[in-house]
């Protein structure tokens, strides 16, 4: 079964604020493929990052930053210095078996307030 | 290049009606899928095309679905007849070939309301 669980429903802080987004997932594939993606409130889903399950390297794109740990199945998302523009909801996915779908989490409402 | 565009933006019907939702995929694109998020839950696959064919159907909810891809291009989805629990954000994506694990290009849904 694939599956991703984003439990933080909704978060708000200040401007400046650090924020991480948690996502955890379970899948009984060797090979996976982890995303995630940022929806503003024009409605799309914008692509952030793409990591396969084999690499387990924490990667850093200005002031985004991921860390996947494979030994707690989890993919957190982390804002350094957070805007109002960071705003969204964060939706994380993970993308297995037969790699033909995506399957998604509940999404994470970030607020970020000046 | 323009990006995934889904017609309408917004739908509201009433229980019973049938209402069309339209996506146009990047162009090149042979993948499109069709997603849909209820209620504020998570995002849930509803099928994939290939150009025309059918992929993989095994997550739309029952035969009041019904989703085409004539000649490759544009998909629609149709309900038919809409129930309340149809109500949610449908989203469209496309992906470039092969069909893989890369990143899928969505729309901006279409959010469809039933009264």
């Amino acid at each position: 079964a694939q599956k991703v669980t984003q439990a933080q429903t909704e978060i708000s802080v200040v401007e400046k604020e650090d924020v991480t987004l948690d996502c955890v997932y379970e899948t009984r594939d060797t090979t996976y493929y982890l995303f995630w993606y940022k929806q503003p409130p024009s409605g799309e889903l914008v692509f952030l990052i793409r990591r396969n399950s084999f690499d387990e390297q924490n990667e850093i794109s200005g002031r985004y930053s991921w860390n996947f740990q494979k030994s707690t199945s989890s993919f957190n998302f982390t804002i350094t210095a957070s805007q109002v523009v960071d705003s969204a909801v964060y939706f994380c996915a993970l993308s297995g078996d037969n790699f033909n779908k995506f399957y998604f989490g509940s999404g994470t409402k970030l607020n970020v307030k000046p | 290049e323009a990006g995934v565009t889904q017609f309408p933006s917004h739908s509201v019907i009433e229980k019973g009606q049938t209402v069309t939702l339209r996506c146009d995929p990047i162009s090149g694109h042979d993948n499109l899928y069709w997603y849909r998020r209820v209620m504020g839950k998570e995002i849930k696959f509803l099928l994939h095309f290939v150009k025309e064919s059918k992929q993989d159907e095994s997550g739309m909810p029952n035969n009041r679905f019904l989703a085409e891809r004539t000649g490759g291009t544009y998909s629609t989805l149709k309900v038919q007849p809409a129930e309340l629990e149809d109500s949610g954000v449908y989203f469209c994506a496309s992906s470039q070939k092969p069909i893989s694990y890369n990143e899928q290009f969505f729309g901006p849904g279409t959010r469809l309301t039933v009264l």
